[in-house]
């Protein structure tokens, strides 16, 4: 069965701090994507990669960066934190980039204070 | 500007109801429509989809129905269960182009005993 793994399951970060997100996934896939879910929202793309060493800005860029270092593993960067950022992360990767199911990790719940 | 619509934000149905969730869009060339349930502190996850060739697709007890001309789509869950309770995100994404898969905010069901 596909499998995104991300860590940490949930982070308390202080405002200006740095935060990293990691996310791994065996399913061969070679698009990752970065979402953020906020109450009352849905899912909002924050960057994409569909090769390694490579990423693309998705909707919402601003004050994330993102690293695609392997095929299998994907990280999201807030370099300084901010209280706006307080929200649920999720990992995700797709065969291909068009008309194809996407597989969600289990999320990253980050509360910046 | 939201480019998928999704209503009502939130619908309680009794059990064995039929509930109707509906979707709209904006990008006449998106050509695939996925729907995504996510229970609470969980992932999203696809449940069923529809690509316009057709319009309507039945998986069991969910039916998507779509109108290509009108840009509209609804979900229909029929003898609804209380284990149906999740919100549902209507998606949408194009073959060219913006091929990002595009998340609405959601319609939170709630299926009473």
């Amino acid at each position: 069965e596909a499998a995104v793994t991300q860590s940490p399951r949930s982070k308390v970060a202080v405002t200006g701090g740095k935060v990293t997100l990691s996310c791994h996934q065996t399913n061969n896939h070679d698009y990752m994507y970065w979402y953020r879910q906020d109450t009352g929202h849905g899912l909002r793309l924050i960057h994409y990669s569909y090769v390694a060493d490579s990423t693309e800005k998705g909707d919402i860029p601003d004050g994330y960066k993102a690293s695609r270092p392997s095929q299998e593993n994907f990280s999201l960067i807030l370099e300084l934190a901010s209280l706006s950022q307080t929200a649920v992360y999720f990992c995700a990767s797709s065969d291909r980039g068009t008309n194809t199911e996407v597989f969600f990790g289990k999320g990253t719940r980050l509360t910046v204070v | 500007q939201q480019q998928v619509r999704q209503s009502p934000q939130s619908l309680t149905v009794w059990e064995g109801e039929t509930a109707i969730l509906n979707c709209s869009y904006e990008d006449s060339t998106f050509d695939y429509f996925p729907w995504y349930w996510q229970f609470p502190r969980e992932s999203p996850a696809l449940l069923i989809a529809i690509r316009p060739v057709s319009n309507k697709k039945e998986d069991g007890r969910f039916t998507i129905f779509f109108n290509k001309r009108e840009k509209k789509l609804s979900l229909h869950i029929t003898d609804s269960q209380p284990g149906d309770s999740a919100t549902y995100f209507c998606a949408a994404s194009a073959s060219s182009g913006s091929w990002q898969l595009i998340f609405g905010s959601g319609t939170q069901l709630t299926v009473m005993p």
